[in-house]
Parts: C-alpha cells; structure tokens; sequence
C-alpha cells in the first residue's frame, strides 16, 4: 500500500522560506506515470493545488504561486520537497502531498499545518 | 477564486439522494472527462471517491456516483448517511498552463 509523509517545520517566520518533504513509501516513486504533487488548505479554507512533479524532475505549477514555489524530487530517498519562498501570513495552511495519477490525486499524505508567525 | 463553480452548501435527510454540482467550461469541463471528487471530513485528508467524471476507486461506496453534462459535472450521493456529512470538493485538469484546478467545495449537511 502506498504511503505518503510530509514533514517539516510547523512554524515559519515571515519573509522566509517554508521547505517540507514528502517521504513516499511503496514501488510506484520511479514510475513515470505518476506525478508528485502539493496541495494547501488555508484553515477554514478550500483545497488550492501548488504543483506537481514527476520522477524525472518536470514541474509543474500553480500559476499563482510559481514566482515564489520550487518543487523537487530526491530519487534515491524516494522523496520529494517544497520550498515556499517570502512566505506571509496568507501562507498558514495545512499542506498536503499526494500521488497525481492523471488526472486525480489517488493517494494522499495526512497533511501538515504550517503556521506562518514571528 | 476558483475556475470551478460549487454551491456552497446542499443538505438532505437520512436515505434520501443529494446531487452536487461543478461548473466548468467549454474549455476545461466541457472539453474533457477528467473530472475527479473528493470527500473530506473535519480534520482529515481529502479521499477520491471518483475519477474520470464517472469512475469509482476500489473500495469507495456505489451509493456515490458521477455524471457531467456539457460544461458542469455532478457528484451524486444516494441513500444518504449520517457518515456522508463532510465537505466535497470537484477538481478537473484545466490545461498545459494550469495543469490541476479544484472547486472551491460544498459542505454537504445530512438532517
């Protein structure tokens, strides 16, 4: 069975980088089939997808946030990170990583909630 | 603000059905049958319940069933349970530029 683990810090301060790591337990990582992507949720808030990856290292992204996100993937640990750069209160959300099996996300992480203060 | 239109709210008693709907356009939506949904209750992760407009994972209830009609599809939950209340969000493909779109949810309320 496929499992997904964020991790990371539960508080950032503003003005800096919020970075998380997904560690991805099972055989599909190298499958190229498959994306790798983040989503966030603002508390109180809807589902907002940030952007995905493959095994390969193609990204894509929200382009909402694509001046501020970068999206990589570490094969040989089976894990792929997010860094969220000039981070504002706005950025507080609990972030979610997933399997993009196109064109769904089949298989999530339990989330993490990332507080943006000083 | 989302590219996907939900109402906000839609209720109903226990045993009775409840059609959710998502708004798209001839661009995305109408254009495509990939069309996903996902239920997700208080505190937890979200969970696809079906794929593809129409398509249900292992596992997920056949009382949830998907449909689409030109630029809106539909999620449409049957014999409606105490368990079903939770908030359910649509997600489409959107293009090469916007790759992934969820709707903005509806919280799905049983009487």
């Amino acid at each position: 069975q496929l499992q997904l683990q964020e991790s990371g810090p539960g508080v950032v301060k503003p003005s800096e980088t919020l970075s998380l790591t997904c560690a991805v337990s099972g055989d599909s990582f190298s499958n190229s089939r498959y994306f790798w992507g983040w989503i966030r949720q603002p508390p109180g808030e809807g589902l907002e997808w940030i952007g995905s990856i493959s095994y390969s290292g193609t990204t894509y992204y929200s382009p909402s946030l694509r001046s501020r996100v970068t999206i990589s993937v570490d094969t040989s640990k089976n894990q792929f990170s997010l860094k969220v750069k000039s981070v504002t209160a706005a950025d507080t959300a609990v972030y979610y990583c997933a399997r993009y099996n196109p064109y769904h996300f089949d298989y999530w992480g339990q989330g993490t909630l990332v507080t943006v203060s000083s | 603000q989302s590219a996907l239109t939900q109402p906000a709210s839609v209720s109903g008693s226990p045993g009775q059905s409840i059609t959710i709907s998502c708004s798209g356009t001839s661009s995305d939506i109408g254009r495509y049958n990939f069309v996903s949904w996902y239920q997700q209750h208080p505190g937890k992760a979200p969970k696809l319940i079906i794929y593809d407009v129409t398509k249900r994972p292992s596992g997920v209830s056949d009382r949830f069933s998907g449909s689409k009609s030109g630029n809106t599809a539909s999620l449409t939950i049957s014999g409606l349970q105490a368990e079903d209340e939770a908030a359910y969000y649509c997600g489409s493909w959107m293009s090469n530029n916007t790759p992934y779109v969820f709707g903005p949810g509806t919280k799905v309320t049983v009487l």
